[in-house]
């Protein structure tokens, strides 16, 4: 247990339909993150948000839009998604030092394990 | 954009066998991150370092700033070791990290 929650865990969706993936993080850290994992691909980071901010889009496709109403969530909209979007999509948080975020340890979620059919 | 590149991708080994796996990274960094990946998805941090040597448990991480290199080594390995192994450099953007493919990792009893 990270203190990272996930939810749904398993997402399976058509490409005209409109879900939302949601992360909350117990651990009082100001950074959460948005990773994208395929099969045989390497952790890609989607978004990044400090304070509430967005400060990182990774050349993400419009389809996935990021939410962030405050420090302990994070929503990742998704809507008229591609079979090559199914991934597991995984939430992470970390407590922002003086350093670029990059440099904090981040405290990962379960991930959702998503497929669009 | 930091490249990060791990070796071996996969690895067997028998329990009690002593395990490195190695990366390295094509930008200088300050700190290096080790990450574990458990089949079903859940991801642990496992070191962030920044020079020298961290030991926690059976797991010894290491780095050379200067070489761009970094290795993970597990003493006594045991079948619960078994999972997926990531590290991962900054450089994946302003506040990102680009993450190496992993180094898929079965202990066998």
């Amino acid at each position: 247990e990270t203190g990272v929650t996930q939810t749904p865990r398993h997402l399976v969706m058509g490409m005209t339909n409109k879900k939302s993936l949601k992360c909350e993080q117990h651990l009082g850290h100001n950074a959460m993150y948005w990773y994208k994992q395929s099969a045989k691909k390497p952790l890609e980071l989607m978004f990044v948000y400090n304070f509430k901010e967005q400060t990182e889009n990774n050349s993400v496709p419009s389809r996935f839009s990021p939410e962030c109403p405050n420090s302990s969530h994070l929503f990742l909209h998704l809507h008229t998604l591609q079979p090559e979007d199914s991934a597991l999509y995984l939430c992470a948080s970390s407590q922002p030092g003086l350093a670029t975020l990059a440099y904090n340890e981040q405290f990962f979620g379960p991930g959702t394990r998503l497929t669009v059919l | 954009k930091n490249e990060v590149e791990q070796s071996p991708q996969n690895l067997t080994a028998q329990e009690g066998e002593f395990i490195t796996i190695n990366c390295s990274y094509s930008v200088g960094i300050s700190a290096l991150h080790w990450l574990q990946q458990h089949p079903g998805g859940g991801i642990v941090s496992l070191f962030m370092l920044s020079s020298g040597k961290k030991k926690h448990g059976r797991l010894i991480a290491t780095i050379n700033i200067q070489e761009k290199h970094s290795s993970l080594h597990i003493t006594a390995s045991h079948p619960r070791d078994s999972a997926v192994y990531i590290c991962a450099a900054p450089g994946g953007g302003a506040d990102g990290l680009t993450f190496g493919k992993g180094t898929h990792l079965i202990i066998q009893p």
